[in-house]
């Protein structure tokens, strides 16, 4: 099993639609990540938090330490929202351990 | 103010040759993190180093593999004779300090095609 979890692993949606990635993990964290990896490009660093929620623009990440899950959420979804989400944790050290990312398509 | 940069962003190598691939972190950025990302696959922790230091190398292959970053200029992750396995992308995020809780910006990545 691994130590991330994401899901759904694939997710297609209308514009305008609000969208929920989850992210489930096995092991105690100082924090997590949520990434942004657009096709053919490079990765794109959207939050970082140990507790609580965060906001930036459409998307919004909370977690729940004492049941290990945190979800990414896209308020009024667009096509260019279409990306791989990938959530990532960091433990006691600073090397990251990935999810195998959630793929987002957004349709007009 | 210039983010991760990777170079080159593709590389073709035979079966065989070396391949260098370079990583030169934020300004003021001393950590360095290099991850695999093979096709199909989730990204995949290999090195941590600090300025002349390998702080954690628990991810990189026992051989072949090898990753430096000096005092002066980027960090480097070199491949000796590679085999087709190692068809990746490979990704270098920098930090500014160390610790539990630390943002990592990544570079764009370094793509690597063995033939």
């Amino acid at each position: 099993k691994n130590e991330v979890e994401q899901s759904p692993q694939n997710l297609t949606a209308q514009e305008g639609e609000f969208i929920t990635i989850n992210c489930s993990y096995s092991v105690g964290i100082s924090a997590l990540h949520w990434l942004q990896q657009h096709p053919g490009g490079g990765i794109v660093s959207l939050f970082m938090l140990s507790s609580g929620k965060k906001k930036h623009g459409r998307l919004i990440a909370t977690i729940n330490i004492q049941e290990k899950h945190s979800s990414l959420h896209i308020t009024a979804s667009h096509p260019r929202d279409s990306a791989v989400y990938i959530c990532a944790v960091s433990l006691n050290t600073d090397k990251l351990i990935f999810g195998t990312g959630t793929r987002l398509q957004v349709f007009p | 103010n210039a983010g991760v940069m990777q170079n080159p962003r593709h590389l073709v190598r035979r079966r065989g040759q070396e391949a260098r691939l370079r990583c030169s972190p934020m300004k003021g950025h001393s950590h360095v993190y290099w991850y695999r990302q093979l096709p199909e696959e989730g990204l995949k922790f290999m090195v941590y180093l600090q300025k002349e230091n390998i702080i954690d190398e628990s991810g990189m292959p026992k051989e072949r593999f090898s990753a430096e970053f000096p005092k002066e200029g980027p960090s480097i992750l070199r491949i000796q004779q590679v085999v087709r396995g190692d068809s990746a992308a490979y990704f270098c995020a920098s930090s500014r300090t160390s610790g539990r809780a630390v943002e990592q910006f990544f570079g764009p990545g370094t793509r690597l095609t063995v033939l």
